[in-house]
């Protein structure tokens, strides 16, 4: 079974502070990974797509790993700030079919 | 470009109704997918495309048909509404299945 976990569930963390969340998948087949953000109500914003052949991306205060062979990935965002506070889901794209399979998220608040 | 749109925003159905999700791209993206956002079951695919003509079944595809006939379009059709389909809807396209994934805004769908 396909199976993507994200932890923590839920983050709050004073402005400035950096941090990490973590995406970790079982299933082999999984060969890129993506990250998103959705704020309430709206769409899901692409972040970074890391292929498979990469081990990091970075765009502006993220940075995103993947390490395929424990099946980890992980996000980082450097100085939060209040903007940032959002859900962000990690999803990995299948070899076979068009297929993104999502982890549940973790909710981030970031306070001012 | 206007990128994914969908289109309504937000609908509302009687049990047995039915009703077409429309999504369209001016990306020229010919890989595109439908999802389904539920509160504790995270997004979860219910049909995709690889390209005109071609559509294929994804997690959940029972209680909904697609076509497509256009590259640009991709539309969602709930044949005989039920409550368990409320839910929030996302259209997604890319270039390649190893390519970023963009999100449409979503139709937000209660049955009743």
């Amino acid at each position: 079974k396909q199976e993507v976990t994200q932890i923590p569930a839920a983050l709050s963390v004073p402005e400035g502070e950096n941090l990490v969340l973590n995406c970790s998948f079982t299933d082999s087949a999984i060969y890129n990974l993506q990250w998103f953000r959705q704020d309430p109500g709206k769409g899901l914003t692409s972040l970074l797509l890391i292929q498979s052949s990469q081990r990091e991306q970075t765009s502006g205060r993220l940075n995103a790993s993947l390490d395929k062979s424990s099946g980890r990935s992980t996000l980082y965002i450097a100085a939060s700030q209040p903007g940032d506070s959002a859900t962000y889901l990690c999803a990995g794209h299948m070899e076979y079919g068009n297929k993104l399979v999502f982890g549940a998220g973790t909710i981030l608040r970031v306070k001012s | 470009n206007a990128g994914v749109t969908q289109t309504p925003k937000f609908q509302v159905l009687k049990t047995g109704q039915s009703m077409t999700l429309q999504c369209a791209q001016d990306m020229n993206h010919e890989y595109m997918s439908w999802y389904r956002q539920d509160p504790g079951m995270g997004l979860r695919l219910i049909h995709y495309s690889v390209g005109a003509g071609i559509t294929d079944q994804g997690e959940v595809p029972n209680g909904y048909n697609v076509s497509r006939s256009t590259t640009e379009d991709f539309p969602l059709r709930l044949l005989s509404a039920a409550p368990s389909q409320t839910s929030v809807y996302f259209c997604a396209s890319s270039y390649s299945t190893s390519g970023t994934q963009y999100f449409g805004p979503g139709t937000r769908l209660t049955v009743l």
